[in-house]
Formats: C-alpha cells, structure tokens, sequence
C-alpha cells in the first residue's frame, strides 16, 4: 500500500450542507494534491498544497477549499454541496512539488449529495 | 478538445492475447507521462512513466512520440489480472497530473 490515507470511507450529505475530508500523506512526503473523480470520469485536479501553501488550483469554484497541516497532512472543505459533487475525492502525496514526481494516491472518500 | 484523449473501450481480448492502448494529449508544454492503472472502485496506481525512448517493465510497453502528442501502451500475453481501467496521464509544470478518461480493459478466459 501507499502509506496514505483518508477518511472518512463513505459520506452522504444533503445539497447545501458542508463537508471536510482529511488526508495523511506518506511518511517523508510535503506535498498533497486534491483530486474529484466522477463516475466513468478520470480524476480532475482540485488543487495541490506544498508546504501548507496552495501551490496550483484546477477549474473549481470558490467554495472548494482546503489546508496543510505542519505534519503535512490535508483537509479539503466543500460548502454548500450540490448534487454534481458527488464523486470520489482522491488525495495524492509526493516528495516534491515538480513535474514528473510520482504521486501516490489514497484509496478516496466516496461523497454522495442527495 | 479534452486535455488528454483516450479510447473508453472496453476492450475484451482473450488470456495470452496483446492489446495496445492509445492516448492524445493537447498541451505541447507537457513534461512527463505515464499510465495509471485503476481496479474497480479502487484509487489509481502508477503502472509505468513514459519516456521518449520507449520503455519497458515485463509485458508492459509504453512509448512516447512527442511531435505527435501520442502515447502507447502495449500488454503482452495478457492476463485475468490485468482486467482494470488504464489511465493515461500527462504532467506540465507544478505536478498536476491530468488524466484522460480511462480505457477499460477485460481479459476473458
């Protein structure tokens, strides 16, 4: 396995309600990277944090948000959900924030807004 | 035009048969490639980069051709296990990876 984790597994919200997922990246890695998979979709870039700054955004809204932790660890904050949020949310980790590090994925938090 | 192109397949071939795998990408400044593979309801896994002189790892080859923005990858004698979803991948500057959709592959008995 990767070394990274996240939680919560599952989550079922309402439209408008918020949620926060949180992510621990590998050991030794400073950098997580967010990422939104919709079914039959490849994942989409969210936003990336290195050194608990964010260091790159994708095409989302405002209201998708998030954090780095002095540990490194991340949590990515959606407000008022809509139902097209729903999707599986994968973080990666990686030693380094540069093209062509690998990233290790999580095994992803199912979010489904009803 | 998506960023990243690929056949949605599936593609069902048979034990021991070879399968190529196709993928375009639109952004001449990409940096680095690879294929991820995704197991159903699983997260991706890096499966192999990609480099302009063509590399191998087993039964797996993948080849890059950068003037035509095309990436390939080729299974050989293929087996019941390599039955996923495989992603092509390219990465600019700053570490965004951007996936296609996905080609789907299922190898019967």
């Amino acid at each position: 396995e990767t070394g990274v984790t996240q939680s919560p597994t599952h989550l079922i919200k309402t439209r408008g309600q918020q949620v926060t997922l949180r992510c621990s990246s590998q050991s030794g890695h400073n950098t997580v990277s967010w990422y939104q998979q919709a079914l039959g979709q490849g994942p989409q870039f969210i936003f990336q944090y290195y050194r608990e700054e964010e260091n790159g955004r994708g095409n989302f809204p405002p209201r998708f948000s998030g954090l780095q932790f002095p540990n490194y660890s991340s949590e990515l904050n959606v407000n008022a959900l809509e139902l097209d949020d729903s999707a599986l949310y994968l973080c990666a980790s990686s030693s380094k924030s540069g093209a062509g590090e690998t990233q290790y994925f999580g095994p992803g938090t199912r979010l489904l807004v009803l | 035009r998506k960023e990243v192109e690929q056949d949605p397949g599936p593609f069902n071939v048979p034990e021991g048969a070879t399968v190529a795998f196709n993928c375009t990408y639109s952004n001449s400044a990409s940096q680095s490639f690879f294929w991820y593979r995704q197991d159903c309801r699983k997260e991706p896994k890096l499966l192999m980069s990609v480099y302009s002189s063509g590399n191998e790892d087993g039964r797996f080859t993948a080849q890059l051709n950068r003037a035509s923005q095309y990436i390939s990858l080729l299974i050989r004698d293929s087996k019941l296990s390599d039955s996923a979803t495989y992603l092509c991948v390219v990465s600019g500057g700053g570490n965004k990876l951007t996936f296609g959709t996905g080609t789907q592959l299922k190898v019967e008995l």
